[in-house]
């Protein structure tokens, strides 16, 4: 059964900050793993889609790797803003189709 | 990316009652439904998974004659919470999902609160 984690559980950083949050996950065979940020009380809004044979992707000031051989990914957040702060959701997609989610890492960036 | 549609947003209702959740894919169609809950503080758990025109399966401690699932078009499936109870307050997203598409998508989500 596929475990998703991350680390740290919550962050909280002053404005500018380079930022790393981390993702692991313990079957390697994944089709695709996604980023998500999560504000409070709403929906989920998708960050950046790595398939199974890429080994990152970048979006503006985020870019998310992944190392699928040792079962991780993080996600990097260049120059953090207080528009940044959300919980930051992992999940990774196997043979079922279904996502299995991290518990999340909540971020604070203060002003 | 895929536009989905989830009413309502959020929804008070009494012990005992009923709510249902529609979930609507608007520009894809949809022949498989996903749906997660989420508990205050945790992350997302898949609750069931349909497929059009088929009977729903759940995952391991979802009641299935407690959650109704409904996905009997490509473009709308329903999650209907049947005599709900304090404890089944949570947030209810849903994923829908066909063959072609490798991202995954959800809808707004919906906050339930029995009181």
């Amino acid at each position: 059964k596929q475990e998703v984690t991350q680390i740290p559980a919550a962050l909280s950083v002053p404005e500018g900050e380079n930022l790393v949050l981390n993702c692991s996950f313990t079957d390697s065979a994944i089709y695709n793993l996604q980023w998500f940020r999560q504000d409070p009380g709403k929906g989920l809004t998708s960050l950046l889609l790595i398939q199974s044979s890429q080994r990152e992707q970048t979006s503006g000031r985020l870019n998310a790797s992944l190392d699928k051989s040792s079962g991780r990914s993080t996600l990097y957040i260049a120059a953090s803003q207080p528009g940044d702060s959300a919980t930051y959701l992992c999940a990774v997609h196997t043979g079922r189709r279904a996502l299995t989610f991290g518990s999340g890492t909540r971020l604070q960036v203060q002003p | 990316g895929a536009v989905v549609s989830q009413h309502p947003s959020w929804v008070i209702c009494k012990s005992g009652t009923s709510v249902k959740i529609e979930c609507r894919s608007l520009d894809f169609q949809a022949t498989t439904m996903f749906w997660y809950r989420q508990f205050p503080k945790q992350s997302l758990m898949l609750m069931a998974t349909s497929n059009e025109g088929s009977k729903a399966t759940y995952e391991q401690g979802v009641e299935k004659d407690k959650f109704l699932i409904n996905h009997a078009s490509l473009t709308l499936s329903t999650l209907t919470v049947t005599s709900a109870h304090p404890e089944d307050s949570s947030f209810y997203i849903c994923s829908p999902q066909n063959r072609v598409t490798t991202e995954a998508f959800f809808g707004q989500g919906t906050r339930l609160t029995v009181v």
